[in-house]
């Protein structure tokens, strides 16, 4: 499995204003993914990360509040923009390794965001 | 109806019990499942992946019923380090990487 880095793994932030996080694979893959878990739930997919394409993004989720760079095969970042108190959550980012259909994913350690 | 659906649990099991989670999902498309542990303040980790023939890993035994469209995990000799929670996840349209997550359902070991 790949090494998954993410920084900073946590931050507390004001509303208003936005907060890039950072995902580091040691490793070049192929799918990169941003998630979100809110408190006491589960996983839910933000988009996928493409590499020299913009990130595909899921219901619910918009470039202009969540933009995403992936500039290689090893990096990704989310932005969350114009924060408010809902955004409070842990931001995650996964890999995909294995063949199609089977692939699994990794997690990073997750960032922790705390908007005031 | 939720894509995926997981016993709520928790469950309180004494140290050597055998457990059984339970999951059901909706999309009968969905070609890949697995189970997902995650620690509390952790990011979740691929326990094992669930093939339709059923697959072991020592204590940790995982099936999946396609007609049913359910998937179970079963933890025999259960240990105090398996307190966790434990994630139904699933490929949602087969090809390609979206996965969809249940809620979990949380295991607690006691001696």
């Amino acid at each position: 499995s790949a090494v998954i880095s993410q920084k900073p793994s946590r931050d507390i932030c004001q509303r208003g204003t936005s907060l890039t996080i950072q995902c580091q694979v040691d490793s070049q893959v192929t799918m990169m993914f941003w998630y979100r878990q809110q408190p006491g739930q589960s996983l839910t997919l933000i988009a996928t990360a493409n590499q020299g394409s913009e990130a595909t993004y899921e219901s619910g989720f918009v470039i202009d509040k969540f933009p995403i760079s992936r500039p290689n095969l090893t990096f990704s970042t989310l932005t969350v923009s114009n924060m408010s108190p809902e955004d409070s959550s842990i931001y995650l980012c996964s890999v995909a390794t294995g063949v199609p259909r089977g692939e699994t994913q990794y997690f990073g350690p997750g960032t922790r965001l705390l908007v005031l | 109806r939720k894509e995926v659906e997981q016993d709520p649990g928790p469950f309180n099991v004494p140290e050597g019990a055998t457990v059984a989670f339970n999951c059901t999902y909706s999309n009968s498309a969905s070609q890949s499942f697995f189970w997902y542990r995650q620690d509390c303040r952790k990011e979740p980790k691929l326990l094992m992946s669930v093939y339709s023939s059923g697959n072991e890993d020592g204590r940790f035994t995982a099936q999946l019923n396609r007609a049913s469209q359910y998937i179970s995990l079963l933890i025999r000799d259960s240990k105090l380090s398996d307190s966790a929670t434990y994630l139904c996840v699933v490929n949602r349209d087969g090809g390609y990487n979206k996965l969809i997550f249940g809620a979990g359902t949380r295991l607690a070991v006691h001696p």
